[in-house]
């Protein structure tokens, strides 16, 4: 079972809302990664949580939170966010950090700010 | 900088010929490679995977070639199925650090 799911698969949100994306594995993996996607681009790394702990954050804006509460869940915490913060946000997860680990995506939720 | 690069942005084959889909790379130091698979509305899904140690890694009708003093791999899918229409995206990476994406290429298999 290679399965990440992420929740929910949809989201609109105001600039002044406040929202929470979630993802959930249970394959055992340590590792976990969140992405954002904008249209015809590759995946952009934003975060990388190893063994629960924050182990990269790529520059990204403080209107993003990540939180890992436990080695299975990876939220991602939303506030303030701006129009074009919109985008498909994709989380992953391996087993480790290590060099030969694939990563496994999730279906991703695609995020829709007004 | 875009350390990995799909320059094809598309690429229709004929089902059951060959679809040949290829990636670049500046980075000498990338020491694993990897092919995902992504339709509409999903996220990307592993298909194959070689390390810089080996020229090629075949599974099924996926096999992933690496020419290391070209810096340059690709994917070819024989025979190639309607279902294979996707967007493929190469990534790259050295020791535990961050995956790179390439562009992706958007394969279109015609019955």
């Amino acid at each position: 079972d290679t399965e990440v799911t992420q929740t929910p698969k949809h989201l609109v949100m105001g600039m002044t809302n406040k929202k929470s994306l979630k993802c959930e594995q249970h394959m055992g993996h340590r590792a976990m990664y969140w992405y954002k996607q904008k249209a015809k681009k590759p995946p952009e790394l934003m975060f990388v949580y190893s063994y629960e702990k924050l182990s990269i954050n790529e520059s990204v804006p403080s209107r993003f939170s990540p939180e890992c509460p436990n080695s299975s869940l990876l939220n991602l915490h939303l506030h303030a966010l701006q129009p074009e913060d919109s985008a498909l946000y994709l989380c992953a997860s391996s087993r480790d950090r290590g060099g030969q680990e694939t990563q496994y995506f999730g279906p991703g939720t695609r995020l829709l700010v007004l | 900088d875009q350390q990995v690069k799909q320059n094809s942005p598309s690429l229709s084959v004929q089902e059951g010929r060959i679809s040949i889909l290829n990636c670049d790379y500046t980075n000498s130091m990338f020491d694993y490679f990897l092919w995902y698979k992504k339709y509409p509305a999903e996220g990307p899904t592993f298909l194959i995977s070689i390390s810089s140690i080996k020229d090629k890694n075949e599974d099924g009708r996926f096999t992933v070639f690496l020419n290391k003093s070209a810096k340059h791999l690709s994917l070819h899918i024989v025979p190639s199925q309607p279902g294979d229409s996707a967007v493929y995206f190469c990534a790259a990476r050295t020791g535990a650090n961050n995956l790179f994406f390439g562009t992706g290429t958007r394969l279109t298999v015609i019955p």
